[in-house]
């Protein structure tokens, strides 16, 4: 069974670095093929994509966030991280970790972790 | 980047009736291989996304076959054969053939 949790702050100032960590289980992203990816949802709004990294340790962002983003993993204790610096109260949303796999994307999802930035 | 379009934005139905969401790409989503990354997800109400369909057609693991997807190119559609009370929630497609990834704005289903 293919399970994810995310854990972050919870709440953070304006301009913070926010850290979140997606630890999952029932899957290696030593696997060929494996991937993390992470989404945001602003309340009462839809969907963001924002990164994903891939088991060769391939990364992709999302263009929008420019250079805020940094993702990267930890193999050995089955758990995926994401970096977004200068946070600004328009960043406050549930963000979430998903798992992708070659052609099946988002196929689990976490429950999600609730971040709101605030002075 | 590409925009994808849902409609309707909001759909009620009964139990038991049919019902389809459309969803319309700015941009081919069939890419130089041949593949068209088209996925539907469902979130219910204070839950996480899950995957419906991927690949345009396929069911995902544990969706029950009253959904199916369909389409090419830029229209793409989402049916469910006989609503059930549990399927409440907003439908949101989803395409990977460009970059970024993106998601349409979402199709609330309610259920009258």
């Amino acid at each position: 069974q293919v399970t994810l949790k995310e854990s972050g702050p919870g709440i953070l100032q304006p301009s913070q670095t926010l850290s979140l960590t997606c630890s999952f289980s029932g899957f290696s992203l030593s696997t060929y093929g494996m991937c993390v990816g992470w989404i945001r949802q602003s309340s009462g709004k839809g969907l963001e994509w924002l990164a994903n990294i891939w088991w060769n340790d391939d990364k992709y962002y999302n263009p929008s966030l420019k250079n805020r983003l940094t993702i990267s993993k930890d193999t050995s204790n089955n758990q995926a991280f994401l970096k977004i610096t200068n946070m600004d109260t328009a960043d406050t949303a549930t963000y979430y970790c998903a798992r992708d796999t070659m052609g099946i994307l988002m196929d689990a999802w976490g429950q999600g972790a609730s971040v709101t930035v605030s002075s | 980047d590409v925009v994808l379009t849902q409609t309707p934005s909001t759909l009620s139905a009964t139990i038991g009736q049919s019902v389809s969401i459309s969803c319309r790409s700015s941009q081919s989503l069939l890419d130089s291989a041949g593949n068209t990354y088209l996925y539907w997800y469902l979130q219910r109400p204070g839950q996480s996304p899950q995957l419906l369909i991927y690949l345009v057609s396929n069911l995902g693991s544990g969706v029950p076959n009253r959904f199916s997807g369909s389409g090419s190119g830029t229209d793409f559609t989402l049916k469910i054969s006989g609503v059930e009370a549990e399927d409440l929630g907003v439908y949101y497609c989803m395409q990977a053939t460009h970059a970024p990834l993106t998601f349409g704005s979402g199709t609330k289903l309610e259920i009258k």
